[in-house]
């Protein structure tokens, strides 16, 4: 069964940096787009990032551009999302999905959870 | 960016109630049109995606259907468990934007 594993999320303060991590398994990784999706609290399913299986393809939304950072290895069978300079409005759980044909979020992780407060 | 817009926001019906949702496109999306069910504290599940195929496991009570700009989500005949948020997502061009949710709830 396939598995996605969010982790790496806590307490930060505004203008610092978190990374999350996504571990994957029961898939041939490599062949696959992700995605990281975002959820304020009380609030709707906010797309942030996509990375192509080879990496070749990045997109991000204009709310992280700059700023967040997607990457993967394949290797570890693992995806990435670096967050620098982060703000109060960056606060929600962030979710890692795998991608099928169309690009729908197919597997989902439970998420895990950044607060940026001071 | 394409701006996805669902109505309505919130749905209140009962126990084998059919239930319709739409979701608008603000350009051509072709079928690229998925739906998510959300449950609180869980993550969103995939209902259906290519705006007409239903994911596997997911019960045949849900159905959608559009092309273009406007899409619809029916539920033939709701079950308890059916009582969640709903959002549609375009996967057409980046940034894949989500609708706004209709919260479905029990009348």
């Amino acid at each position: 069964e396939v598995q996605v594993v969010e982790s790496g999320g806590g307490l930060v303060k505004p203008g610092g940096s978190l990374r999350l991590s996504c571990a994957v398994s029961e898939f041939t990784f490599s062949t696959y787009t992700m995605n990281w999706v975002r959820q304020a609290p009380g609030k709707g399913l906010e797309w942030i990032s996509s990375i192509s299986g080879s990496s070749d393809y990045i997109d991000y939304a204009d709310s992280v551009k700059g700023r967040f950072t997607i990457f993967r290895d394949n290797s570890k069978y693992s995806l990435y999302l670096q967050m620098n300079s982060l703000r109060v409005e960056d606060t929600a759980v962030y979710f890692c999905a795998r991608c099928g044909g169309y690009l729908e979020s197919d597997y989902w992780g439970r998420g895990t959870l950044v607060t940026v407060s001071s | 960016d394409i701006q996805m817009t669902q109505s309505p926001s919130s749905l209140s019906a009962s126990v084998g109630d059919r239930v319709t949702i739409t979701c608008r496109a603000s350009q051509t999306i072709t079928n690229y049109l998925n739906w998510y069910q959300q449950k609180p504290g869980n993550a969103p599940k995939l209902l259906i995606f290519a705006a007409s195929i239903l994911q596997g496991g997911v019960p045949s009570r849900f159905s959608g259907s559009g092309s273009g700009t406007d899409f619809t989500l029916t539920i033939s005949s709701l079950r308890p468990e059916d009582f969640a948020t709903y959002y549609c997502q375009q996967s057409y061009s980046p940034p894949y934007t989500f609708g706004q949710g209709t919260n479905l709830e029990t009348k």
